[in-house]
This record gives structure tokens, sequence and C-alpha cells, in this order.
């Protein structure tokens, strides 16, 4: 299995909170993605990097944040959480744009 | 833009029988095509990838898919599923960089009788 890291696994949250999401990788891959899997919507990508300090937006960025200062991590902030940000969310990488994506174990975030 | 089509929410296969799960794709390029199966509480392990080549892929676990370009399909099968199969399965298109990432299909929900 790749070595992939998400933390924290679950967490709950009040709405107007900030919350951060982190993926640790031990790969050395290029590229890190953020999906979020909702019933009936598979998976989107949020954000995405392609390399230290270079991120950019996905299909559903709205709301969410990224930062990536070292190759290895690569972190998720809702700024300010909604409750229409309950959602599972996966980190994902991949060695170049044309190879397959591995991804995380998810974190189930709740906010209430 | 690129889409993925899974017809198939549900289905329930009797341990054993035969399995074909469908995806259609719409892509303007020649497509990178992926399955993965998620497992309840777990994240996604890729199955198998087609890229280029030979249009029939063998995957993990006894899958392989086909790729038939003039059907836009890449179906998964399998010709005997165990009851450890029981899980939800993605098909994704790619390449999977820049600002379009994976477009994955909504996903088949497997259910094995006994």
């Amino acid at each position: 299995d790749a070595g992939i890291t998400q933390s924290p696994r679950h967490k709950v949250t009040e709405t107007g909170t900030p919350v951060t999401l982190r993926c640790h990788q031990t790969e050395n891959h290029r590229y890190m993605y953020w999906y979020r899997q909702d019933p009936g919507h598979g998976l989107r990508l949020i954000h995405y990097s392609y390399g230290v300090k270079d991120t950019d937006k996905g299909e559903v960025s709205d709301g969410y944040s990224v930062s990536r200062s070292k190759t290895e991590d690569f972190l998720l902030t809702l700024e300010s959480a909604t409750s229409s940000q309950t959602s599972v969310y996966f980190c994902a990488i991949s060695e170049d744009l044309d190879t397959e994506a591995f991804f995380g174990q998810g974190t189930r975030l709740t906010v209430v | 833009a690129q889409s993925v089509t899974q017809p198939d929410i549900h289905i329930t296969v009797s341990e054993g029988a035969s399995l074909e799960l469908r995806c259609n794709y719409s892509y303007g390029a020649t497509p990178y095509l992926f399955w993965y199966v998620q497992s309840p509480g777990q994240g996604l392990q890729l199955l198998l990838k087609y890229f280029s080549g030979d249009t029939l892929v063998q995957g993990i676990k006894g899958f392989e898919a086909e790729f038939k370009r003039s059907q836009s399909s890449f179906n998964l099968r399998k010709p005997s599923v165990h009851w450890s199969d029981a899980a939800e399965y993605f098909c994704a298109v790619g390449p999977g960089g820049g600002a379009d990432g994976l477009t994955f299909g909504k996903g088949t929900h497997l259910i094995i009788q006994p």
C-alpha cells in the first residue's frame, strides 16, 4: 500500500469554526490531491498540488484552501466550516500527471 | 468536459456467479481508465488501469476489464465472485492531473448473496 496517512480520521466540529485536515505521504510523489466523497456524487476534486507551494483549484474549491510547504504534507483548511462541508475527505497522490492515483483512508468530517 | 457513467447503482450477484460492472465514459482524447474498489470505511484501492496497448487488462483479486473505444466503455468483469468482493466500485477516467483530476463515476454497490 502507498504510504499515505490522513489525520484526523474522524472529526466533529461546529459551524463557523476553522478546521484543518492533514495528508502525509512517504512516497515522494509530486502530485497530491484532496477529494470529497458524498452520496450520489462519487468523488470530486477540491484542490491539488503539483509541487511545494504550487497549488490550484479543482471542481469544488469554494470554502476550502490548501497549503503545501513540504513535499510530504498537504493541508486542507476549511476557514469557517458549514454543514454542507460534512463529507468524507480523501487525499490522493500520484507520481506524475499520467500515472495512477493512490488514496488515503479518508477523514470523516461532521459539521454540526 | 470528461464524464463517467456507471448505469447500475446496485448489483446483486450470487456467490460463485460471474460479474460484469458497466462503465461508460466521455473524454476528448485517448483516455486513461481506472477501476477502484472501496470497502466500507476504507479508502479506494486500485483494481486495474488502462493506459494503452492490449485492450483487455488484468488486475488484482481476479478482476479484468476491457476497453472498447467504439462503445466508450470500460466494463469490469470477474468470472466467479466471492463474498469478500462485496464493496463499492468506482470507474474513473483521466489523466488525473491538473484541475480536472480524475473524474469518477458515482459508483456501483455490489451485494453478494450466499
